[in-house]
């Protein structure tokens, strides 16, 4: 399958201070990039879709101002947790995937945010 | 409404057995996809097999096989002879619409064990 590539796997950091994480596809254009949030055995909620060049559509109840997606290229999507707090531990987790492509969507490693 | 249930949180098996793991969706498009994924404690989601809603035959690869029953609106995982390394959260997961944009949405999981 193809290679997506997320980075960090893991970030501590005060409360206050933002975050940056990466998402690459590595061997493939992505169209469509995804971020989920996924907390403590549950399941992964869509936050938001981010397509290439264009703004990124948020899910109901995500607020667009404190996680900033960029999407500059067609192999990479960021996520900016701004004057994170510590209810925004989480581990956040993307996709990406090429319409016409593979039928399935490719899944990066997660991060693992943990803000003290 | 558009859901994915799973109703098992957790399950055991023996090593070498086989195990159903169920999985039911909501969705009143005729056209979507189903899919499961593998989530071990490390994180990462891996790709298992995919069902679309108009093949006639039920997906297999490998060890998984996916019983599609399109009028109960069911899917459900099956993995045969299983083994220690398949402990792990099982995800089921929809795409809508005849054009696949990439798009899951999750169930709820379920925490598979495989006991020695």
């Amino acid at each position: 399958g193809a290679v997506v590539s997320q980075h960090p796997s893991w970030v501590i950091c005060k409360s206050g201070t933002s975050v940056k994480i990466e998402c690459r596809s590595l061997d493939f254009q992505a169209t469509t990039m995804f971020w989920y949030r996924q907390f403590p055995k549950q399941s992964l909620m869509l936050m938001a879709t981010s397509n290439e060049g264009s703004k990124a559509t948020y899910e109901q109840g995500v607020e667009k101002d404190k996680f900033l997606i960029n999407h500059a290229s067609l192999t990479l999507s960021t996520l900016t947790v701004t004057s994170a707090h510590p209810e925004d531990s989480s581990f956040y987790i993307c996709s990406a995937f090429t319409a016409g492509g593979n039928t399935e969507a490719f899944f990066g490693q997660g991060t693992r945010l943990t803000v003290v | 409404a558009q859901k994915i249930t799973q109703t098992q949180p957790g399950m055991f098996v023996q090593e070498k057995e086989a195990v159903t793991l169920d999985c039911t969706y909501d969705t009143s498009d005729p056209s979507y996809g189903l899919f499961w994924y593998k989530q071990p404690s490390s994180g990462e989601m891996i790709f298992l097999i995919y069902q679309g809603s108009y093949d006639q035959q039920n997906a297999t690869e490998g060890r998984y096989s996916l019983n599609f029953q399109k009028a109960r609106k069911s899917a459900n995982l099956v993995i045969s002879a299983s083994q220690l390394g398949d402990s792990a959260m099982y995800f089921c997961a929809m795409t809508i619409g005849s054009s696949n944009t990439g798009k899951l949405i999750f169930g709820q999981g379920t925490t598979l064990q495989v006991k020695p």
